[in-house]
């Protein structure tokens, strides 16, 4: 059963870059869409974007300018980069695997999530 | 940028039936995804492609999707399915998630 673990600094000063990485374990990072997603305290959900194994990428077009999505395969991770944080960059990151079928993809499963402040 | 909307709140009496609804801009056209997310936890599918149920997840949960509403719906309701509920689809190569409901079971 697949496992995924996010990692990575809780606090982050204003300006600076968030960086974080999901591990994966119970399986193979190959042939899977995976993705980053936050959540604001107390607010909703919000897509960031995913990387396929084989390094592609697609972005949420609010962010697109500011993130950064990588994959390494050989540790079974893939990683995320936000530049420029504000305050409205709080939130708690969950990694998901995306799994696709036909024309649409679904989160499943999702890691435990990790929350990051924005902070000096 | 395309939005999907949800009513912030639904209440329901055990055992009864909840729904929950997600409005998007000719949403039928589109495959939607539901999850729970219970306080405090990260949030799991529940149902995907419109009515699927992952292995897990209890027979009475469906799913639908028709016109302009997808629709969450919970048979027999549990006092273990009060949690926030979130509809998501893909638009334009991007993933959209509805604001939420909160499903109170009293």
């Amino acid at each position: 059963q697949v496992q995924l673990q996010e990692s990575g600094p809780g606090l982050v000063k204003p300006s600076e870059t968030l960086s974080l990485t999901c591990t994966v374990s119970g399986g193979s990072i190959s042939s899977y869409y995976w993705s980053w997603i936050r959540q604001p305290p107390g607010k909703g959900l919000e897509w960031i974007g995913y990387i396929y194994y084989s390094g592609s990428t697609n972005y949420n077009p609010s962010l697109k300018s500011r993130v950064t999505i990588s994959v390494d395969t050989s540790k079974n991770q893939f990683s995320l980069k936000l530049s420029s944080v504000t305050a409205a960059d709080t939130a708690v990151y969950y990694c998901a695997r995306e799994e696709a079928v036909a024309d649409t993809n679904w989160f499943d499963p999702w890691g435990q999530g990790t929350l990051v402040t924005v902070s000096s | 940028s395309y939005e999907l909307t949800q009513p912030p709140s639904v209440s329901v009496s055990p055992g009864q039936t909840a729904s929950i609804t997600c409005s998007g801009d000719k949403l039928g056209d589109k495959y939607v995804c539901w999850y729970q997310q219970k306080p405090g936890q990260s949030p799991v599918l529940v149902i995907y492609q419109h009515s699927k149920r992952p292995s897990g997840i209890p027979e009475r949960f469906s799913g639908s999707n028709s016109g302009n509403t997808a629709t969450l719906t919970i048979s027999g309701t549990q006092a273990m399915d009060e949690s926030d509920y979130y509809c998501q689809a893909w638009d334009s190569s991007t993933a959209v998630f509805g604001g939420g409901t909160k499903l109170t079971v009293l």
